[in-house]
């Protein structure tokens, strides 16, 4: 049993550039999130989709785009890199609010992005 | 909009002694569900403890238990009996139970070091 893949695990980028992070899920979760985290800051919320079809804004929204491509995958995509994003990526997911739910969350095992 | 602070940033405790991690959180909400996520060095999430806002009984999982006070927006999560194990970020977590768009946010953590 995946759980939730993310990829790639590791990317260096030159500022400017663009790139998007993948995620998918194999539980047949409603609910999908991307964070990042940084030292001294926690986990913020990026963007999240609550269910097929939608997405919404969290914490710490600028700069970044998503995607929730079917129930499965939720991308997160930077335009435009700066060395700010520099940061580890985590997605997550939740049952979500259509079965009996009590939040939890499943992560990915996180992706370390360098911005130079 | 929700929020929620952990005041210490790292704290130290000798292997099996008791410490309690503080959280407290902010919400105009009457049912939400609360968590206590731990991290260790290989950056995997792990759920210790959850707890739902509308039952009185604060939550215990072996020797982890928590310290729900309501009224005073306070979510302490208390570590028995320390083991070396234990060492990890501690993340306090909370998620509306009351609308449907199924945000999740963070507080910044609790670095917690088992002293030998």
């Amino acid at each position: 049993n995946a759980g939730v893949t993310q990829t790639p695990k590791f990317q260096v980028l030159k500022t400017g550039q663009s790139m998007t992070l993948q995620c998918a899920q194999d539980m047949n979760h409603n609910s999908m999130y991307w964070y990042r985290q940084d030292p001294g800051m926690g986990l913020r919320l990026i963007y999240y989709s609550a269910s097929e079809g939608t997405t919404d804004k969290g914490e710490v929204p600028n700069g970044y785009n998503v995607s929730r491509l079917n129930k499965r995958e939720f991308s997160l995509r930077l335009e435009s890199a700066a060395p700010s994003q520099t940061s580890v990526y985590f997605c997550a997911s939740s049952v979500g609010w259509e079965a009996p739910n009590t939040g939890e969350l499943f992560f990915g095992e996180g992706s370390r992005l360098t911005v130079l | 909009a929700q929020t929620v602070t952990q005041s210490q940033p790292e704290m130290s405790v000798q292997e099996a002694e008791t410490v309690t991690l503080s959280c407290t959180y902010d919400t105009s909400e009457s049912d939400y569900y609360l968590f206590w996520y731990k991290q260790p060095p290989s950056r995997q999430m792990i759920l210790v403890i959850r707890q739902e806002a509308y039952k009185q009984q604060n939550a215990t999982e072996n020797r982890f238990s928590v310290n729900f006070q309501k009224a005073a927006k306070s979510f302490s999560l208390k570590i028995s009996d320390s083991q070396l194990g234990d060492a990890a970020m501690y993340f306090c977590a909370y998620r509306s139970a009351m609308n449907r768009d199924d945000k999740i946010i963070f507080g910044k953590g609790t670095r917690l070091h088992i002293l030998p």
